[in-house]
């Protein structure tokens, strides 16, 4: 079965700071990777995704993510944080059709603190 | 840009009521979803629904839970008998096709009381 694992509950920063969240998953199958923020009191936006192709994926607001085949990961970083990244992080997998199942597998998630 | 939509924003009920949780998908998908979070907690896959039947359950979607897509653009989730552990944020969630990406709604708050 698939999992998530988001070692991090919480990381705070500064501003212009650069940050990595860190994800790691475990599965069977080939994955596909995504990163959705959750800001206070709104439902979950994609950043970004990993299907196939380029290890490195860039998302919006400056986000990137590489995915990791050999070590497992799909860290989540950005080089420089602005007061209104704060929000919480949620890595997810899915195994798609050569899994059997298309559902997104979620990690606990990562509250961003971005401290001016 | 299209977005899901869901209402109401905030229910609370007494434990074992009914409850209709409804969600508007993006017109053109195909593939419908509804995951929960209960509080402090991660989110949860509950149900995958295509073609107008059920795709994949989790465990956690047993026989109080029920969802339907009465007409071309309303997919709904049922509770039948709340219990106090369905209190939690429910997300619905569509995409065009398996593995392309699911769009989520804002959530319904439901709380049990």
């Amino acid at each position: 079965a698939q999992s998530v694992t988001q070692l991090d509950s919480q990381v705070p920063v500064f501003e212009e700071a650069p940050v990595e969240l860190r994800c790691n998953y475990s599965s069977s199958v080939s994955v596909y990777l995504f990163w959705y923020v959750q800001y206070p009191n709104q439902g979950l936006q994609l950043l970004l995704k990993y299907l196939s192709g380029s290890t490195l994926v860039k998302g919006i607001n400056g986000f990137e993510a590489e995915f990791n085949k050999s070590q497992t990961s799909f860290h989540l970083r950005k080089p420089s944080v602005h007061i209104s990244d704060t929000a919480e992080y949620f890595c997810a997998v899915s195994e798609g059709a050569q899994g059997g199942s298309e559902k997104l597998v979620f990690g606990k998630g990562t509250k961003l603190t971005v401290n001016p | 840009e299209p977005e899901v939509t869901q209402t109401p924003s905030h229910q609370v009920t007494q434990m074992g009521q009914e409850v209709i949780l409804r969600c508007v998908p993006i017109s053109n998908h195909l593939y419908f979803y509804w995951y929960r979070q209960i509080l402090g907690q991660k989110v949860e896959f509950l149900v995958s629904f295509y073609n107008n039947e059920i795709s994949e359950k989790s465990e956690i979607f047993d026989d109080q839970f029920s969802v339907e897509r009465p007409d071309g653009s309303n997919f709904t989730l049922k509770i039948r008998s709340t219990k106090l552990e369905d209190s939690a944020m429910y997300f619905c969630a569509s995409s065009l096709g398996p593995i392309l990406t699911q769009y989520f709604g804002p959530g319904t708050r439901l709380l049990v009381l």
